[in-house]
């Protein structure tokens, strides 16, 4: 079973560009969360999609946004990129929200860097 | 809010001694509890859960971690580490039936002096 899929691995982008990334969840899991992770901030919640619908939304400028696609696929997209927006940008998939066990299976990420 | 406090941002033990890594919540109410690991260049890997079941909960590789209501702590522990023990840690929490908005700690970087 394939797990999830995040693509670009990597890309730079200067600033005032926009980006867009992209994530396959695994087979089969209909919630996608996208968390935003830099060394001095740890990991941050973005949003959560399921059955293409935005349910939690963290703390982040409109700038942020993201959508699910009917096949769960989902995309984020950052516009006016700002030299603090460098990150890795982690894609996690689960079956549905709210189960009990909640657990998350994470993509590799996409490493952003804003020049 | 929730919010995750783990102690230490940097931990370094020899190979062979004990792993403590610490982990405390706050919650007005018993959240679930999570202990993720990420390998350099790499997504989390789950590595054990608490959800309300036994408080002594085992993960893969040989971690556990004790979920103890009255300190709100879950630390994760390993008898013996191993070189392939070294990586970032995070702990994790989310409320029961909030969707998966997890909050994460902001890790620790275990490394394994040979």
């Amino acid at each position: 079973k394939a797990g999830v899929t995040q693509t670009p691995r990597y890309l730079i982008k200067t600033r005032g560009q926009q980006v867009t990334l992209s994530c396959s969840p695994i087979s089969g899991h209909r919630s996608v969360s996208w968390y935003q992770q830099t060394p001095g901030q740890g990991l941050q919640f973005l949003f959560e999609y399921f059955s293409e619908t935005q349910r939690n939304k963290g703390n982040f400028p409109g700038r942020f946004s993201g959508r699910q696609f009917s096949n769960s696929r989902s995309e984020m997209n950052v516009s006016t990129l700002e030299l603090g927006d460098s990150a890795l940008y982690l894609c996690a998939s689960s079956l549905v929200p709210g189960s009990n066990t909640g657990e998350l299976f994470f993509g590799e990420g996409s490493r952003l860097t804003v020049l | 809010a929730q919010s995750v406090t783990q102690l230490g941002s940097h931990v370094s033990v020899s190979e062979g001694a004990l792993v403590l890594l610490r982990c405390n919540y706050s919650s007005s109410v018993p959240p679930y509890l999570f202990w993720y690991v990420q390998y350099p260049n790499q997504g989390l890997q789950l590595l054990l859960k608490y959800t309300s079941a036994a408080t002594l909960v085992k993960g893969i590789n040989g971690f556990e971690a004790e979920f103890k209501k009255s300190e709100t702590s879950f630390h994760l522990t390993k008898p013996s580490a191993h070189m392939s023990d070294a990586a970032e840690y995070f702990c994790a929490v989310i409320l029961p039936n909030t969707g998966n908005q997890f909050y994460f700690g902001t890790g620790t970087s275990l490394t394994v002096i040979p």
